[in-house]
């Protein structure tokens, strides 16, 4: 039963730090997506790709999170420096506009 | 610009009753539509889409969903609610001519026995 797989499941960490969470999308899945999801703002498209290339970011913040795909099975999202507003589920999905197949999030907790 | 409207932010009904979810889009041609499922802890699952043709699309899980073109609306409907259906569940219309999904706000769903 091939799946979105995510890492971390959970990540805890301070002010200012590094974060990157990783992506593999399902096999064959030629466009990822990367969403967050909070309480306040429910759930934003941050990014996309096809064929490994970035067809919208206009959803992240620039300054401070950052979207690649170093190859079609890895897809990563990085936010440095953290802040305690990034505090939120961050989910990957793959597929296309027909049927999008999300994995299980990254839940982000910046103290 | 496409929105959704999810009207009800929460809904209780009892396990048996029947349910119906609101979802309502602004679009101007006609738009692909579905309905997602989250269950705590979880990522989405894609219940149903609609694209074209018949305006009652049945899902998975025993769910259908009704566009009505003229209300703007592609309500979720199930006939006799379970326990396991208590989740939050999601409409969504495509962005034009592009892979993007809009989300609405979302309805959480509470099933008492």
């Amino acid at each position: 039963d091939a799946r979105v797989t995510q890492t971390p499941r959970d990540k805890v960490t301070e002010m200012g730090q590094e974060v990157t969470m990783r992506c593999q999308p399902i096999l064959g899945h030629n466009t990822v997506f990367w969403y967050r999801q909070t309480m306040m703002q429910g759930l934003e498209l941050l990014a996309y790709f096809r064929n490994r290339a970035p067809l919208d970011d206009s959803g992240m913040p620039k300054d401070r999170f950052s979207a690649e795909m170093p190859d079609a099975t890895l897809a990563t999202l990085k936010i440095q420096p953290s802040e305690p507003r990034d505090s939120a589920v961050y989910f990957c999905a793959s597929g296309s506009a027909e049927t999008q197949y999300f994995g299980p999030g990254t839940r982000l907790l910046v103290l | 610009a496409q929105s959704v409207t999810q009207p009800d932010i929460h809904i209780t009904v009892s396990e048996g009753a029947s349910l119906e979810l609101r979802c309502n889009y602004s679009y101007g041609a006609t738009p692909y539509l579905f309905w997602y499922v989250q269950s705590p802890g979880q990522g989405l699952q894609l219940l149903l889409k609609y694209f074209s043709g018949d305006t009652l699309v049945q899902g998975i899980k025993g769910f259908e969903a009704e566009f009505k073109r003229s209300q703007s609306s592609f309500n979720l409907r199930k006939p006799s609610v379970h326990w396991s259906d208590a989740a939050e569940y999601f409409c969504a219309v495509g962005a034009d001519h592009t892979d993007k999904l809009i989300f609405g706000t979302g309805t959480r769903l509470q099933v008492f026995p």
